[in-house]
């Protein structure tokens, strides 16, 4: 167990539609970093926020958008869905010290109908 | 711009070693991580190596570094049929919390 938590482990949905997927970071964790996982592309980072901040942005659709929250849990927000979106989304966190390793959560695996 | 490439399967025999090879493009990498994957499970750090360092061991996990090659590897001595997993390889190209870049993971399939 990470420490990391994602709600919810899986979304079924219908092209169209918009959902959110929620991330809360180990405790202390400042950063929280959204990647997509899919069979075509790999692992595929989409943005970090730090702090309540964003910090770096990746391969990050328009139609997606993402928020931290003063608690630090932080939210992805997926709307106009397509089939394409269909893939497992993870988020991780680190502290803020040099050394950088990520701990990822379980996932939550979306399935676009 | 950063790429990281790996072999995309391996097998092996339970109880052989298995070596997980990664090349990655950026020199300027601080930290290289080895993540494993179970299936329908996320990912779960295995171990990393800082850039200044050539080896790194910790129990049946040996990380090698050839920075001068931009190649990383993973030894994973006495391979159990619970190493079967998809591994990935990832770097983090600058320091101070910023994202990887992850390699599309070789799957490892141990046959007993």
């Amino acid at each position: 167990d990470s420490g990391v938590t994602q709600t919810p482990k899986h979304l079924i949905t219908a092209t169209g539609q918009r959902v959110t997927l929620r991330c809360s970071p180990r405790s202390g964790d400042l950063s929280v970093y959204w990647y997509q996982q899919s069979l075509d592309q790999g692992l595929q980072f989409l943005i970090q926020y730090y702090n309540g901040e964003e910090r770096a942005k990746g391969n990050i659709l328009e139609r997606f958008s993402a928020q931290q929250f003063p608690d630090l849990h932080s939210e992805l927000n997926l709307s106009s869905l397509e089939l394409g979106d269909s893939a497992l989304y993870f988020c991780a966190s680190s502290p803020q010290t040099e050394q950088e390793t990520q701990y990822f959560g379980p996932g939550t695996r979306l399935l676009v109908l | 711009g950063e790429d990281v490439e790996q072999s995309l399967f391996l097998s092996v025999r339970e109880g052989d070693s298995s070596v997980i090879n990664c090349t990655y493009t950026d020199s300027s990498s601080t930290y290289l991580y080895w993540y494993k994957q179970e299936p329908g499970a996320g990912l779960q750090l295995l171990t990393y190596i800082f850039s200044n360092m050539d080896m790194k061991q910790d129990q049946r996990l040996t990380v090698l570094l050839n920075k001068k090659d931009k190649h990383l590897s993973l030894r994973i001595a006495d391979t159990q049929t619970g190493d079967s997993a998809i591994y990935f390889c990832a770097e983090s190209p600058t320091s101070g919390n910023t994202p990887l870049v992850f390699g599309k993971g070789t799957r490892l399939s141990v046959i007993a």
